[in-house]
């Protein structure tokens, strides 16, 4: 069955600085799909990026890349230029199995900009 | 685009009242999903619809859960009869086609006295 690892569950970075979160998953299937939310305080869930297995580019999305590395099987975050309103937590995620919508999520990392 | 709609936004009820959130997606998603985050367990899917019609309630924890989705732009979860485990954030999300991009709402955070 599909798993996902977050194995952080808190980092620190400074205002500016670039952070990387980690992802781990285990999946057997060829075709699958990772994916990023962030949480911030305020409780909802947002969607950052989005990797497709086959992509052969690293997915971006403004400051948030992911570093997909797929002989690893890790799919880690990248945030560049980190800013304040970047603390939150952040959650890996993916389907379950190739032929459903149904996600499983990892536990998260808290990341924590300060000043 | 208002976004997911969740009400209420707070609920808080005793150990054996019935529960009802609601959920008024995004205009034009075909997909609803109802997850449930807790500290214990973290965010788990509950159930997803396509086009009104569930897919997978394979998360659905026990026979005292339930979900519906009458038309395109409602859908409910109940809980009957409600357990202090019960007490979570849970959240509704809509999408166009699968979980790529789907949107959250704001979640209806439960507690079960």
């Amino acid at each position: 069955a599909q798993k996902i690892t977050q194995t952080q569950p808190g980092m620190f970075v400074q205002e500016k600085e670039a952070v990387t979160l980690d992802c781990t998953y285990d999946t057997s299937d060829q075709s699958y799909g990772l994916f990023w939310y962030k949480q911030p305080s305020s409780g909802e869930m947002i969607f950052l990026i989005y990797q497709g297995s086959y992509d052969e580019q690293n997915a971006t999305e403004g400051r948030y890349s992911l570093n997909f590395q797929k002989a690893r099987k890790s799919a880690n975050l990248v945030i560049s230029a980190s800013q304040l309103g970047d603390s939150a937590m952040y959650f890996c995620a993916m389907r379950e199995t190739y032929n459903t919508d149904k996600l499983i999520f990892g536990t998260g990392t808290r990341l924590q900009v300060f000043p | 685009d208002a976004g997911v709609i969740q009400s209420p936004r707070h609920e808080v009820t005793e150990m054996g009242q019935e529960v009802t959130l609601r959920c008024k997606p995004i205009s034009g998603h075909d997909y609803l999903f109802w997850y449930r985050q807790t500290m214990m367990r973290g965010l788990e899917l509950l159930i997803y619809f396509n086009n009104n019609v569930p897919i997978d309630d394979s998360g659905m924890p026990e026979d005292r859960f339930s979900a519906k989705m009458p038309n395109a732009s409602f859908s409910t979860l109940k809980i009957q009869p409600s357990e202090p485990r019960d007490s979570a954030v849970y959240f509704c999300a809509s999408s166009l086609q699968g979980p790529e991009t789907q949107y959250f709402g704001p979640g209806t955070r439960l507690l079960v006295l």
